[in-house]
């Protein structure tokens, strides 16, 4: 069963530094795996998806990157901003489109 | 082209009454996926539909929970008897085929007193 592990669990940086989350899985048959940015009270916002054949993927300050073979990912942002501060989800796909969340990673950045 | 919807977005119960939550998926999309978030954890998957078919309920509670997804109108999580421990955020998904990428609806917020 595919456990999905993110450390750290809270993260408070100052604005304007990079930061990188981390986010480790048990099972390295995914199909892909995708970041998700959630604010208190709402839903999920997609941020990076990577596809399993894919190294890493970048959008603005954010940059992800995979390695299956070790069973971990990590979201990189850089020049952190207030608003990012957010929970950061990490989740596997498996090949039936399951998705397995991690817990998550919440960060505060403080102006 | 509206994302996916939820509703009601907030959803308050006492202890033994049924709860029904709504997911209208994508347009152009026939599948659908449910999750649940309970506090302090991370959102676990349910249950898995296509139109009018169950593909996946492994993460369906066996007693209470049931899902369907008809041929017209919205996908339904209907939760019957509801217990303080059902209190959490329920998310959809939709895809428009089985392998394609999900997106994600804004969540009904449960609350059972």
């Amino acid at each position: 069963k595919q456990e999905v592990t993110q450390i750290p669990a809270a993260l408070s940086v100052p604005e304007g530094e990079n930061l990188v989350l981390n986010c480790s899985f048990t099972d390295s048959a995914i199909y892909n795996l995708q970041w998700f940015r959630q604010d208190p009270g709402k839903g999920l916002t997609s941020l990076l998806l990577i596809q399993s054949s894919q190294r890493e993927q970048t959008s603005g300050r954010l940059n992800a990157s995979l390695d299956k073979s070790s069973g971990r990912s990590t979201l990189y942002i850089a020049a952190s901003q207030p608003g990012d501060s957010a929970t950061y989800l990490c989740a596997v796909i498996n090949t039936g489109n399951q998705f397995y969340f991690g817990t998550g990673t919440s960060l505060t950045v403080i102006p | 082209n509206a994302g996916v919807m939820q509703n009601p977005r907030h959803l308050v119960r006492r202890r033994g009454q049924e709860a029904r939550l709504r997911c209208s998926p994508m347009k152009g999309h026939s599948h659908v996926y449910w999750y649940r978030q309970l506090p302090e954890e991370g959102l676990k998957f349910m249950v898995y539909l296509q139109k009018e078919n169950i593909i996946d309920e492994s993460g369906m509670p066996k007693e209470r929970f049931s899902a369907e997804f008809p041929k017209e109108g919205p996908s339904i999580l209907r939760i019957q008897q509801v217990v303080r421990g059902d209190s959490a955020a329920y998310f959809c998904a939709s895809s428009s085929q089985g392998e394609d990428e999900q997106f994600f609806g804004p969540g009904t917020r449960l609350t059972v007193l």
